[in-house]
């Protein structure tokens, strides 16, 4: 089945310092990611996604990187912020149409 | 200009009751979703919607009936609440089934 996980569930960084957050997928015939941004009280907002024919997507602050041999999945924030603090989720879009949800990485920003 | 709204933000009520959750998108999307978050923050998808069509329904008990009077609504209707229904529920929504999906701001349901 599909499956999606973390290495890690919980991540602190100090403000002004790169996040790296990273996310393993089992379903080699996933061809969509998304990566997501949580703030306690709301609803998940999308941050950045990335189709299976690229390795690699930029936004601002953001960049997504995908190793589809390794199948693995990784959210870099460049200069994190205390905005920044949330719990991060990867989504793979695989079979049937379904969007599979990661366990999510509380990332702390320490001051 | 709140793009995926639901209401209520907070329900609280007892066991055996039966209540409902609304959601309306104004994106203009062709799809909408349920979904549940338990306490671990662990996101499962329940319901998908496709211009008003039941497209997935991940084996959820029936006491949970979605309703879509029209593309831009999905109300989530729940008969005799366990206390294991006790969760954050989240409306969503997306251009197709292959898009991005944009989430509400939740329902918190406690069942005492």
């Amino acid at each position: 089945g599909e499956s999606v996980g973390l290495h890690l569930p919980t991540l602190s960084v100090q403000e002004g310092d790169n996040s790296i957050i990273n996310c393993a997928y089992s379903n080699s015939a996933s061809d969509y990611f998304i990566w997501y941004k949580q703030e306690s009280g709301k609803g998940p907002q999308f941050i950045i996604d990335i189709r299976s024919n690229m390795d690699k997507r930029q936004g601002q602050r953001v960049t997504v990187l995908l190793n589809k041999t390794v199948k693995h999945l990784s959210l870099q924030i460049a200069a994190t912020q205390p905005g920044d603090s949330a719990v991060y989720f990867c989504a793979e879009k695989g079979g049937a149409q379904k969007l599979v949800f990661g366990q999510g990485t509380r990332l702390t920003i320490n001051p | 200009d709140t793009a995926v709204s639901q209401t209520p933000k907070y329900l609280v009520t007892q066991m055996g009751n039966d209540k409902s959750i609304k959601c309306e998108q104004n994106l203009g999307h062709d799809t909408m979703y349920w979904y549940k978050q338990d306490s671990k923050k662990f996101l499962k998808i329940m319901f998908s919607y496709n211009n008003k069509e039941l497209i997935i329904n991940e084996t959820v008990p029936n006491r949970f009936s979605p309703k879509s009077p029209d593309k831009a609504h999905l109300n989530l209707h729940i008969n005799s609440l366990e206390l294991g229904d006790s969760a954050v529920y989240f409306c969503a929504s997306s251009q197709d089934m292959s898009s991005g999906r944009y989430f509400g701001p939740g329902t918190r349901l406690t069942v005492t």
